[in-house]
């Protein structure tokens, strides 16, 4: 089946750790992968595209095709990284697959 | 701007009665989804339209659920006769003017069924 897979629903770092959100998805083509970040009370938003090939609030993410993973990395955490984190693979109709997503907290 | 306005922004009903939820573009997008999220999943996609026209509606959970867009404008979701199992945060999003599968989402309306 089509899907996006977040293993972990909770990660707990210190701040200043390093941290990596695991996505694996299971579509095939030419994949289209997001990270959307949902802060406490605040809607959800983008983070970063893959095709942007960015650096978003210091989180950087690779797709690797023969692993079919996106995996989300940030190499210093910060308190204010605290939040829900989706992985998503855009859809042929403009829609987006959510995985089930990551709560990440950062200690301080 | 790519802004989305979403009311009620918490709606409590009995079961068995009707709840409609509203999604209000700030300025004009061809593309509006609508997605369910439920506690501990992200978010699921329900229908979406291209204008006025609904080209997706497969997806919507059952017959009790519809979808509208009358003026390609504001969108709204209806559940009839709504059931327990329909609690949850319903979203609005909208595709960006650039063509990519990027979307912005609305703060959502949540729904509590008693």
């Amino acid at each position: 089946a089509q899907r996006v897979t977040q293993p972990e629903k909770l990660l707990s770092v210190f701040k200043g750790a390093p941290v990596e959100l695991k996505c694996n998805y299971s579509y095939s083509g030419s994949p289209e992968l997001f990270w959307y970040v949902q802060y406490s009370r605040q809607r959800l938003q983008l983070l970063l595209r893959h095709i942007s090939r960015e650096s978003i609030k210091g989180f950087t993410a690779d797709l690797n095709k023969g692993e079919t993973s996106f995996h989300l990395k940030k190499p210093f955490a910060q308190e204010e990284d605290s939040a829900m984190y989706y992985c998503a693979y855009g859809g042929s109709q403009g829609n987006l697959i959510f995985g089930k997503g990551t709560k990440l907290s950062v200690k301080p | 701007d790519t802004g989305v306005s979403q009311d009620p922004r918490h709606k409590i009903t009995k079961r068995g009665q009707n709840v409609t939820f509203r999604c209000d573009p700030i300025s004009e997008h061809n593309r509006l989804y609508w997605y369910r999220q439920t506690l501990g999943q992200g978010p699921e996609f329900l229908t979406y339209f291209q204008n006025e026209a609904q080209l997706e509606k497969s997806r919507l959970l059952s017959d009790r659920f519809s979808a509208e867009r009358p003026k390609g404008s504001f969108s709204t979701l209806e559940i009839q006769r709504t059931e327990q199992g329909d609690s949850a945060m319903y979203l609005c999003a909208l595709r960006g003017s650039s063509g990519a599968n990027v979307l912005t989402f609305g703060a959502g309306s949540r729904l509590t069924v008693l």
